[in-house]
Formats: structure tokens, sequence, C-alpha cells
């Protein structure tokens, strides 16, 4: 069964403090790993998609890595804004375009 | 940019009710999808649609089912509402049907859904 899991549940960090979000996954053929975010009571946004292992892509303060067991979304200085929870979601090489979800990362960033 | 908008944003409806979530997309996209979001368990696929009247069960299909009448229109339908199905919708779509493709899905903003 096709697995993600993200960790850490929940990261506060302060106002400049870079940090790495991590998303292990198991899966029969990756297609394409996922990230989004979202904010409270909103639904997620689109971030990044990541296709084979050692690829890498950035936006703003944000860069996802990949490997083959994992990816990292790391976050290079960090602002009060980029609090939401950050989810990562996996395409497998079996079944229709089906995503599968991990639970997120609740990231607080104080100022 | 793609938009992908959904009929309420909030809803409160009885136990036994019949509920229609209706999503609209504006980008000719030929997939949509319908998830429920709830704490600790993460987005789960309801059912998924990759062309019109064409549908296929996701993950947790029990107690609803859907609707594609139109390529830009996507509605799920809880035939008899209960306390259980109260949660986070959620609709999203992405482009291109074939199986092999693996395109974003972009989301919709989610209609919270009360059953008492």
């Amino acid at each position: 069964e096709d697995q993600v899991t993200q960790s850490p549940e929940a990261l506060r960090l302060q106002e400049g403090e870079s940090s790495s979000l991590n998303c292990s996954y198991t899966v029969s053929g990756l297609r394409g790993l996922f990230w989004y975010r979202q904010d409270p009571g909103k639904g997620p946004e689109f971030l990044f998609t990541l296709y084979s292992a050692g690829e890498e892509k950035e936006k703003e303060r944000l860069k996802a890595t990949l490997t083959k067991k994992e990816s990292f979304l790391h976050i290079t200085a960090p602002k009060p804004e980029d609090s939401a929870t950050y989810l990562c979601a996996v395409q497998a090489g079996t079944g229709f375009q089906k995503l599968v979800f991990g639970t997120g990362t609740r990231l607080l960033v104080s100022p | 940019d793609v938009k992908v908008t959904q009929s309420s944003r909030y809803l409160v409806k009885r136990t036994g009710e019949k509920v229609f979530l209706e999503c609209v997309q504006d980008m000719d996209h030929e997939n949509m999808f319908w998830y429920r979001q709830d704490p600790g368990l993460g987005l789960r696929l309801i059912y998924f649609s990759y062309d019109v009247k064409m549908k296929e069960k996701g993950d947790i299909p029990e107690g609803y089912s859907v609707s594609r009448e139109k390529k830009e229109r996507f509605s799920l339908i809880l035939e008899s509402a209960s306390t259980n199905q109260t949660s986070m919708y959620l609709c999203a779509s992405s482009l291109v049907g074939a199986p092999s493709s693996y395109n974003e899905q972009f989301f919709g903003p989610g209609t919270r859904l009360t059953v008492l």
C-alpha cells in the first residue's frame, strides 16, 4: 500500500530561522511528488512537482528536493507569512492520477 | 490562473438530508476530484472523474455519489447525510486524462459541512 509520512507534525520557528520539513514515502513506482501549502480554512495551494531523484525546485524562500525515499522542503530565513500547513502527496505508478497525501506539517513562524 | 470554485464555504445540514456540493472549474480540465479532509487523516479521495459522465470510486466512496454532466462541473451528493460525514470537502481539477500523465491538481477553497 502506498504511504506518505510527514514529519514533524508541527514546527515552530523564529523569523529567520531556517529549517526543513520531511516527507518520506513508499510507493510502487513514483510518478510525481507534489508539495502544497494550505492556510487555515482554505484549499491547498500548489507549490512544486518533483519527478525524479536528485531534482530540486525553488520558489522564493522554499526549496524542494527529492531522493528515492523522501523529499525535503527547505525553508530559508522564514517570515511569519510562511506560517501554514505544508502537505506532501505522491502519485504512484498504478492508479489513475490518484494522489496519496501525508497528514501535513503545521509551520508557525514567530516574528 | 486556474480557478476552482465551490458552491458554499459553510453548510449545516440535518441527519438524513440529501446534500449537494457543487464544484466548477474554468480551465477546461478533464479530471476532477472530490476529497474530504479530517484532522489526523489528511486528504482522502472520495470519487474522481476523467471525463463527462465518467466516474471512478476513490478510497472512501461509501455514502457518496457524484455527477458530471458537463466538463466544468462536478457534483458530490450525500444521499442521506450522517454525522460522520461532518468534514471539510475539497474539490480539485487537473489537466489531461491519460493514465500516464501526472499533472498537478488545483484545489477549490473547500466546503465545511456540519451534519447535526
